[in-house]
């Protein structure tokens, strides 16, 4: 089981550019999770997806950040564009079923925006 | 979902059990105590859950008061590789719609 994987692990670009975060959640999962982690607002829920559809997308800050999930094995963020205040440790989470335990976490991307 | 409050830090000596606190005064009847753990910027690792009674797994023990307000996470013998972030969570599914709000977490500081 290769858990959770997430691409790139680290990226930087410049302010005004296109970021796309990939994830590819646990094979058999059906609820994906896009996380963003900063020391000033700790770990916040951007986006859950649930069997590819999205369901709640009120945490994704404002209308530069947009989440795809084109089907069950594979997930987007994007940043357009992207501003320095957007660096951040970016996580990709699965889950077996709707309401079930456990999330699985990816590594995560580290994203920083000069 | 219920809000959480855990101490900031904690420290514990290493082979002795790591009790950590949460309080969860305005917990419903239908929300989960969740615990997960975060080893230095790794993504966060599942520990344990549970709804009122008391929960066991190969990682941890988890202890909830009768009333459920309270609950606390034992490491029954703490290592070095413990030191972590813990995060007490409250959550609820309804409806196909489930939302996990993490606090700010306890630092556990294993010390050798």
């Amino acid at each position: 089981d290769a858990g959770v994987i997430q691409s790139p692990r680290h990226e930087v670009t410049e302010m005004g550019q296109e970021v796309t975060l990939r994830c590819k959640p646990i094979s058999g999962h059906n609820s994906l999770f896009w996380y963003r982690q900063t020391m000033m607002r700790g770990l916040e829920l951007l986006i859950y997806f649930n069997n590819n559809v999205p369901i709640d997308d009120s945490g994704m800050p404002e209308d530069r950040f947009s989440a795809k999930m084109p089907n069950a094995s594979f997930s987007t963020l994007k940043i357009q564009p992207s501003e320095p205040r957007d660096s951040a440790v970016y996580f990709c989470a699965s889950s077996p079923l709707p309401g079930t335990d456990t999330q699985y976490f990816g590594p995560g991307t580290r994203l920083t925006v000069l | 979902d219920a809000k959480t409050t855990q101490p900031p830090s904690m420290d514990c000596a290493e082979g002795r059990a790591a009790n950590l606190p949460c309080n969860h005064s305005t917990i419903s009847g239908n929300e989960y105590v969740y615990w997960y753990r975060q080893i230095h910027s790794q993504g966060p690792q599942y520990i344990i859950h549970g709804l009122k009674n008391n929960e066991t797994n190969e990682m941890a023990s988890l202890i909830i008061t009768e009333d459920r307000k309270s609950s606390t996470l034992i490491l029954p013998h703490a290592t070095l590789r413990d030191t972590a972030v813990y995060y007490c969570i409250v959550r609820s599914y309804s409806g196909g719609y489930q939302k996990v709000t993490f606090g700010t977490g306890t630092k556990l500081q294993v010390i050798p």
